[in-house]
């Protein structure tokens, strides 16, 4: 069984401030890990993702994300925060393979403040 | 660039009716899924669907459930008889190959009354 979770319901930071959003994951394998993002009344947007390679991965308005595996994290970060990332975060996990279904977390609200 | 899409945007319904939600997934995607997320609740996988047949279901995709493609750009899920804990967002998405990234569209908001 895969599982996810974001120990924090809501984050709040201030514009300019860097922030992190925290995921942890368990598979029973190699994981491959992904952000999405949420904004009211819309889909999920991918942001960035993790296969394999470099633990440090970059993605989509100036996300980052860590691949941990020791601790078996998979943090979202940002240097500088802007009022546009205000919206809800879903880290997800799958095993390669088969119907390679994503489990989600239950999802962070990041509130970004002037 | 190309997307996922899904109609309608919302619907509504009378309990015990059946209800078709549409999905064209981007063209040349081989993988496909149907995930719902209830109000203020994490996103669920339904079922995937592979080479015309489904590859896997959760216990939430019950005999109620069933999806189909009927020809080579649609996907579609189908309600039989709803309830009202059906009423939820439901997502669509696809992937070319399993390493890839699975793209979501905007959703089919499901209110049951």
């Amino acid at each position: 069984a895969q599982s996810v979770a974001q120990p924090e319901d809501q984050v709040n930071v201030a514009e300019g401030n860097p922030l992190t959003v925290k995921c942890t994951y368990s598979v029973s394998g190699n994981p491959y890990l992904f952000w999405y993002v949420q904004y009211p009344n819309r889909g999920l947007q991918f942001l960035l993702k993790y296969i394999t390679g470099d633990n440090l991965v970059k993605g989509s308005y100036g996300f980052e994300a860590e691949f941990n595996k020791s601790q078996t994290s998979f943090h979202l970060k940002k240097p500088s925060a802007l009022v546009s990332d205000s919206a809800l975060y879903f880290c997800a996990v799958t095993l390669g393979g088969g119907g390679n279904k994503l489990t989600f977390g239950t999802g962070t609200q990041l509130k970004v403040e002037l | 660039e190309p997307e996922v899409t899904q109609t309608p945007s919302h619907q509504v319904t009378q309990m015990g009716q059946e209800v078709i939600l549409r999905c064209v997934p981007i063209s040349n995607h081989l993988y496909f899924y149907w995930y719902r997320q209830i109000l203020g609740q994490k996103v669920e996988f339904l079922v995937s669907f592979y080479n015309n047949e489904i590859s896997e279901k959760s216990e939430i995709f019950d005999d109620q459930f069933s999806v189909e493609r009927p020809d080579g750009s649609n996907f579609t899920l189908k309600i039989r008889s709803t309830k009202l804990e059906d009423s939820a967002m439901y997502f669509c998405a696809s992937i070319r190959g399993q390493t890839e990234t699975q793209y979501f569209g905007p959703g089919t908001r499901l209110l049951v009354l």
